[in-house]
């Protein structure tokens, strides 16, 4: 099994640019979130899922969209990338109920 | 959303055990208490979790009080491959918020 797995690895773009942090796991595991890691600092929850078609906010939710059309995917869009959201995302996934969490390699974001 | 208080760091001898606390006293009856690893430059790594009882795995043992107010991670046997940030977080599982973590390092 890949587990969960985060494309592309390091990215940088402009301020203004859009772009697509890819997910997909293959554990047929219900539940998915993003995070981002700033230097330094703890992880802050963006976006949950809890199953496909069903997506909402966590900490930091401002400046991303999430959608969940199939239960092993969960791109993150950055709709006009900021200086402030240059940071490490990762990905996570989980079984339904009780169960931890597995989390991606992450995607190193630098936004110029 | 239950919020957790640990020690920011805390320093182990190789081998020796390691008592990881936590705080989660505006914990709810359904919420699980959770902890997570994270080595440096890698993804956070699942440890352990439980709900009221004391858990066992391969990796740590989690002692939860009666109250289920505080909690324990314990390392039997420290590595220097133990030395990361642990995080102990509780709440609803589709929901995970991670606070700020206790830095472990280890001492050959």
């Amino acid at each position: 099994n890949a587990g969960v797995t985060q494309t592309p690895k390091f990215q940088v773009l402009k301020t203004g640019q859009s772009m697509t942090l890819q997910c997909a796991q293959d554990m047929n595991h219900e539940y998915m979130s993003w995070y981002r890691q700033d230097p330094g600092m703890g992880l802050r929850l963006i976006h949950y899922s809890v199953g496909a078609g069903i997506t909402d906010q966590g900490e930091v939710p401002n400046g991303y969209n999430v959608s969940r059309s199939t239960t092993e995917d969960f791109p993150l869009r950055l709709l006009s990338a900021a200086p402030s959201q240059t940071s490490v995302y990762f990905c996570a996934s989980s079984y339904w109920g009780g169960y931890g969490y597995t989390f991606g390699s992450g995607t190193r974001l630098t936004v110029v | 959303d239950a919020k957790t208080t640990q020690p920011n760091s805390m320093e182990s001898n190789e081998e020796e055990p390691v008592h990881l606390p936590c705080n989660h006293s505006t914990i709810s009856g359904t919420d699980y208490i959770h902890w997570y690893r994270q080595l440096p430059s890698q993804g956070p790594e699942y440890v352990i979790h439980g709900l009221t009882s004391n858990v066992n795995n391969r990796m740590a043992s989690l002692a939860i009080a009666e109250d289920r107010k505080s909690s324990t991670l314990i390392l039997h046997r420290a590595t220097l491959r133990d030395a990361a940030v642990y995080y102990c977080l509780s709440g609803a599982t589709n929901k995970l918020i991670f606070g700020t973590g206790t830095l472990l390092a280890v001492q050959p």
